[in-house]
């Protein structure tokens, strides 16, 4: 079974501070794609950053960067200099190659001024 | 081109009673994908279509739920018969299909969000 667990349903941050949000997955596929989707209340689900699984560097972009551990199949998510604008239910999400994608249950981000 | 749009954004109906919904992917994606989201949970997968073709279909889509790519541009989700456990948010993503990251991206629209009473 292919499974997204994301076993921190809400966490806090201050602003300006960094936060990680962690997930794990379950899969024997080698090859795969891991995202992080933000989707701010009443708003669209957005892309925030995306790893390809055969790629031993984390992505990052911006405020944003992965902590991806393959054979531990954690794929976790830090947001640095946290800005109110983060606030957010934050998604992980595995993808096979060329297939549906399957989501964890979320995170609700809190930022605190 | 300003991404995936659907229509309605909200919708409330009767139980019993049909309801169709739209999804315009962005522009040259080839491939079109529905998700239903319950509150507090994660997307849950519905179906996608390559183009005009229906590729595969979750076992969460019963029989009253039929999904449309006619033309391989636009699709619509239609429910027929809705009960109480249908109200969900009903989610549409694109993805261009090509090959590489940036091809399996799957980019969403705003949603439907569906209440039956």
């Amino acid at each position: 079974a292919q499974t997204v667990t994301q076993s921190q349903p809400e966490m806090s941050v201050q602003e300006a501070e960094t936060v990680t949000l962690s997930c794990t997955y379950d899969t024997s596929e080698s090859d795969y794609y891991l995202f992080w989707y933000k989707q701010p209340p009443s708003r669209q689900m957005i892309l925030v950053i995306r790893q390809e699984a055969y790629k031993q560097q984390n992505a990052t972009e911006n405020r944003f960067s992965v902590n991806f551990q393959k054979a531990a199949k954690s794929f976790s998510l830090k947001i640095s200099d946290s800005q109110l604008g983060d606030a957010a239910m934050y998604f992980c999400a595995y993808l096979p190659t060329g297939n549906q994608f399957y989501f964890g249950t979320g995170t609700s981000l809190t930022v605190i001024p | 081109d300003t991404g995936v749009s659907q229509n309605p954004r909200h919708k409330i109906t009767k139980r019993g009673q049909n309801v169709t919904f739209r999804c315009d992917p962005i522009s040259e994606h080839n491939r079109l994908y529905w998700y239903r989201q319950t509150l507090g949970q994660g997307p849950e997968f519905l179906t996608y279509f390559q183009n005009e073709a229906q590729l595969e279909k979750s076992r969460l889509l019963s029989d009253r739920f039929s999904a449309e790519r006619p033309k391989g541009s636009f699709s619509t989700l239609e429910i027929q018969r809705t009960e109480q456990g249908d109200s969900a948010m009903y989610l549409c993503a694109s993805s261009s299909g090509l090959a590489g990251p940036h091809g399996e991206t799957q980019y969403f629209g705003p949603g439907t969000r569906l209440l039956v009473l």
